[in-house]
């Protein structure tokens, strides 16, 4: 089964860090851009990075110097790295497959996993 | 950054009506637009990209158009299964910004 389960969410204090995690399975991991995508409880969407297959990295400002996106391909793995979380990065954080070689849309979600950020 | 404005941000209607969203970007962005639908408590579904392509296994009530700035995500026949938060995103370039959502609900 073609699919994406993302891990790693929980309760972390401000100025803590977390690291979470994307297990894909059904396709071929390393040939599949990657990104994630957050969404606080009720809220709408927000693109949070995204990675090339050849390693490429994008962020938008709000994250930029904070969170870190990698990718294992060995292990069918997509990685978030996230730093000096404050309440604002309390969310839901969805891991995202990209439909078509530069065309970042996305054609698979995974079902999420919660970040916390209190203390 | 290009910011992706829907409108209305809530619409109710009733089973058959026809429907239309609209997204507009504050730049031009070609036809790098695409729809997703999130029903409550589900995750989100891509429905269109490239403006007007319909994904694969998508009810072809689902429509896309506009080029440009201007956007519009059209449903023919409005279904009860159709109830969820309509999102549009753009995909030019980085900030991969997405619209604030439709919720659409049934009169």
């Amino acid at each position: 089964e073609v699919q994406l389960v993302e891990s790693g969410g929980g309760l972390v204090q401000p100025g803590g860090s977390l690291r979470l995690s994307c297990a894909a399975s059904g396709f071929t991991f390393s040939t599949y851009d990657m990104h994630w995508v957050r969404q606080v409880t009720g809220k709408g969407l927000e693109w949070v990075s995204g990675i090339s297959v050849g390693g490429d990295t994008y962020y938008p400002g709000s994250v930029k110097g904070r969170f870190t996106i990698s990718r294992e391909n060995a292990k069918n793995s997509l990685y978030l790295q996230m730093n000096s979380l404050s309440a604002g990065d309390t969310a839901v954080y969805y891991c995202a497959r990209v439909g078509n070689p530069w065309n970042w849309y996305f054609d698979l979600w995974g079902r999420g996993t919660l970040v916390t950020v209190s203390s | 950054d290009i910011q992706m404005t829907q409108s209305p941000s809530s619409l109710s209607a009733s089973v058959g009506d026809r429907v239309t969203i609209t997204c507009r970007a504050s730049q031009a962005i070609r036809n790098y637009l695409a729809w997703y639908q999130q029903i409550p408590g589900k995750v989100p579904k891509l429905l269109i990209y490239a403006a007007s392509t319909l994904q694969s296994g998508v009810p072809t009530r689902f429509s896309g158009g506009g080029s440009g700035t201007d956007f519009t995500l059209t449903i023919s026949s409005l279904q009860p299964e159709d109830v969820a938060t309509y999102y549009c995103q753009k995909y030019d370039s980085a900030p991969y910004t997405f619209g604030q959502g439709t919720k659409l609900e049934i009169k």
